[in-house]
């Protein structure tokens, strides 16, 4: 069966520093790779998607980056953290067809202090 | 902006009792889904409903589709307290990389 594994669960870091968020899915291959933010109280805000190995799109202007060095590896990566960085960040994954379902991380909780 | 909105924002109800949210989406879809999420946790698929269905059933959940209204809603007959949770409506349009724009959510609290 297919597993998401995010880490790490928290994080605290202080501003300016650097970030590096890290997924892995197993049991399945080429999957879509999805990066979400989520404030407080609210819904999903998506940030990054990837189709394949090295493609990477990104949905909002940020201070953020992702990675797909891998097929089954999601990077989400800061040089330099902000205040407004912080949320709760999710990772998910999708088969390729379509009306597929995405399967969740259980998230890293991030605080920048 | 965010595709679909879920209504009501909070709903408290009692143990046994039914809990109704509803979604309200802009645009066309290939198909709609809900997730739950518990406090701290990632999000859990309940049930897709594909463009060209109108009803969905997967065990306490009814999920309906209304395309010519571009509304949805998520039935849970029965509750229990352990379907505390905040769920979610998140609509699929026609991309490549099955993407989801998700509403903000109904926080459903069960009371025993």
């Amino acid at each position: 069966s297919q597993t998401i594994h995010q880490w790490p669960a928290t994080l605290v870091q202080p501003v300016g520093s650097p970030l590096s968020l890290e997924c892995t899915v197993e049991g399945t291959s080429n999957p879509n790779l999805y990066w979400y933010r989520q404030a407080a109280g609210r819904g999903l805000q998506l940030l990054f998607y990837s189709v394949g190995i090295g493609q990477i799109s990104s949905e909002v202007p940020q201070n953020l980056s992702a990675s797909r060095p891998q097929d089954r590896q999601f990077i989400l990566s800061s040089k330099k953290l902000l205040l407004s960085d912080s949320g709760f960040y999710l990772c998910a994954w999708s088969g390729v067809s379509r009306n597929q379902p995405q399967h969740f991380g259980d998230g890293t909780r991030l605080s920048i202090l | 902006s965010q595709q679909g909105e879920e209504d009501p924002q909070a709903l408290s109800i009692q143990e046994g009792e039914n809990a109704t949210m509803n979604c309200s989406y802009k645009t066309s879809i290939n198909n709609l889904q809900w997730y739950r999420q518990n406090s701290g946790r990632g999000l859990v698929h309940l049930i897709l409903i594909r463009s060209n269905e109108r009803e969905k059933h997967s065990g306490r959940l009814r999920v309906t589709l209304d395309t010519s209204k571009k509304s949805s809603s998520l039935l849970i007959t029965a509750s229990r307290a352990a379907d505390t949770a905040s769920y979610f409506c998140a609509t699929a349009y026609n991309n490549a990389g099955n993407m989801l724009t998700f509403g903000g959510g109904t926080r459903l609290m069960v009371k025993p």
